[in-house]
């Protein structure tokens, strides 16, 4: 039990268009989903956090407008990257938890922007 | 904010040895985890702990929580190529409240050496 998936696992853009990733719930209630970035041999740095009906906590330093994050449904949170620059190539991962639940985190996403 | 320090960053051991690794907070501890993660991959829950002095084993690996609940050590018996990977401690930020934000190590590199 407790799977999150993510998709898609890799994508490349070019710089100045927008790119979405989804993070899913696959067999239980995720209420809260967080949404980390991780660079290349670094810890994960937490952006935002959001609960299910309501809108996005960013982090500070980490800009809601360039980082939009909704997650409509007990299952599912996106994260947009508005339009996308060189910089903000990372892996990005989610975690989803039920309540006072243990997060279980997605397998990431690795965004290249060219 | 509460700060982890892993020791050591990077750690390379033989086949069949024990090895140990450490995660030190500033503070106390509220709810402390432990995931494996493979580079480019998600996050692998391994354990969680709660209580002073508390400790959990899962097949070979041991993680513990100090009294002060300050520190957590991860020790893994007779060591296996499979368990190399970075391993990450995790805490939370806060005593009370849903879903509690983590806050991550900056890691430990494990490498087995067949």
């Amino acid at each position: 039990g407790a799977v999150v998936s993510q998709h898609p696992s890799r994508v490349i853009c070019k710089s100045g268009t927008s790119v979405k990733i989804e993070c899913r719930s696959l067999d239980f209630q995720a209420t809260t989903m967080f949404w980390y970035r991780q660079f290349p041999k670094k810890s994960l740095m937490l952006m935002a956090t959001s609960n299910e009906g309501s809108k996005a906590t960013y982090e500070q330093g980490v800009e809601k407008d360039k980082f939009l994050i909704n997650h409509a449904s007990l299952t599912l949170s996106t994260l947009t990257v508005t339009s996308a620059h060189p910089e903000d190539s990372s892996f990005y991962i989610c975690s989803a938890s039920g309540g006072l639940d243990t997060q279980y985190f997605g397998p990431g996403t690795r965004l290249t922007v060219l | 904010s509460q700060e982890l320090e892993q020791s050591p960053q990077s750690l390379i051991v033989q086949e069949g040895k024990n090895l140990t690794i450490n995660c030190t907070s500033s503070k106390t501890l509220y709810g402390l985890y432990w995931y494996k993660q493979k580079y480019g991959e998600g996050l692998i829950f391994l354990m969680m702990l709660q209580k002073g002095g508390e400790e959990k084993s899962h097949e070979k690996i041991t993680a513990k929580l100090d009294e002060k609940k300050q520190q957590s050590s991860l020790h893994i018996t007779a060591s296996q190529p499979s368990h190399a990977g970075i391993y990450l401690c995790g805490a939370n930020q806060i005593s009370s409240g849903s879903a509690r934000q983590l806050t991550f190590g900056s890691g430990t590199q494990l490498t087995v050496l067949p």
